[in-house]
C-alpha cells in the first residue's frame, strides 16, 4: 500500500477483555515498529520486527502485551486481560532497513486509540 | 528525554515569523536524529534528519542544527505558515540497537494568522 495501515482505527473494550491490534506496514519495509503514545505525551517504544523475528521486546509494559509478524508483512499486537491503564493509541510504524548504517526513516500509520472502561 | 507531565511545552508564533523548536536528548552515544510532526488524530510524519558526524542540514523551510555538546537539537522553519501548527517530536536513534526511536516530550506549535 501508499502506506502504513492500521485497524481498527478505534477500540473500546472493557476491562478484562482481549483485544487485537492490526498493522499492515509499507510494501517491502522489512522493519516494523509499534509504539505506545499516551495522552498528550510523547511515544513509547514497544517492540521491533526484523522480518518476523523480534530481537528487541524490552519495550512491552508486561507479559499481557505480545506481538507476531508474519510473512514479513502483517504484524499483529495483542494486549490480554486488558487494564484502564492500557487505554492510550497504539502506533505502527515500518522502515526499509532496521539495522546498521541504512537510513532508517520511519513511516508512521494513523494509529488505534484504544479505550478500555 | 522522559515524559514528565501531561502538558506539553508551547510555542505561539505570528503567520510569517520563523520559529525555532528546541530539543534535548538523553544519550551521547545516539547517532541519528529525527524530527516528527504530530497533527491532531495523525501519527507522527517525518519532516528531517541529520547524523551525528553533521552539525546542519537544510530541508524545504526546514534546518536542523545537532550540538552535540551539550546534546541539544533544534527544528527551524521559516516564513511559518498555519499548516504548521503542530506538535513536534524529536528522536534519537540508537544503530545498535535495531533502529528504534526514543522520543521527546514534544512542543506544540501554534501560528497565529
Amino acid at each position: 500500500g501508499a502506506g502504513v495501515s492500521q485497524s481498527p482505527s478505534n477500540k473500546v473494550t472493557e476491562k478484562g477483555k482481549d483485544v487485537e491490534l492490526r498493522c499492515d506496514p509499507i510494501s517491502g519495509h522489512t522493519a516494523l515498529y509499534w509504539y505506545r503514545q499516551s495522552l498528550g505525551q510523547g511515544l513509547e517504544f514497544l517492540i521491533y520486527f526484523q522480518g518476523n523475528s523480534a530481537p528487541d521486546k524490552s519495550g512491552l509494559p508486561s507479559d499481557r502485551f505480545s506481538a507476531e509478524r508474519t510473512g514479513g508483512s502483517v504484524s499483529t499486537l495483542t494486549i490480554q486481560r486488558t487494564q484502564q491503564e492500557d487505554s492510550a493509541v497504539y502506533l505502527c510504524a515500518s522502515s526499509l532497513a532496521g539495522i546498521g548504517l541504512a537510513k532508517n526513516i520511519q513511516y508512521f500509520g494513523a494509529g488505534t486509540r484504544l479505550s478500555v472502561l | 528525554g522522559e515524559s514528565v507531565g501531561l502538558h506539553l511545552p508551547t510555542l505561539s508564533v505570528q503567520e510569517g515569523d520563523n520559529s525555532i523548536i528546541n530539543c534535548a536528548y538523553s544519550n551521547s552515544a545516539s547517532d541519528y536524529f529525527i524530527w516528527y510532526k504530530q497533527e491532531s488524530g495523525k501519527g507522527p510524519q517525518f519532516i528531517i534528519d541529520i547524523r551525528s558526524n553533521m552539525d546542519k542540514r537544510q530541508g524545504q523551510r526546514v534546518t536542523v542544527l545537532l550540538n552535540k555538546t551539550v546534546k541539544h537539537l533544534s527544528l527551524q522553519i521559516a516564513a511559518t505558515q498555519p499548516g504548521d501548527s503542530a506538535v513536534y517530536f524529536c528522536a534519537e536513534n540508537f544503530y545498535n540497537q535495531g533502529g528504534k526511536l526514543i522520543f521527546g516530550q514534544g512542543t506544540e506549535l501554534s501560528v497565529k494568522p
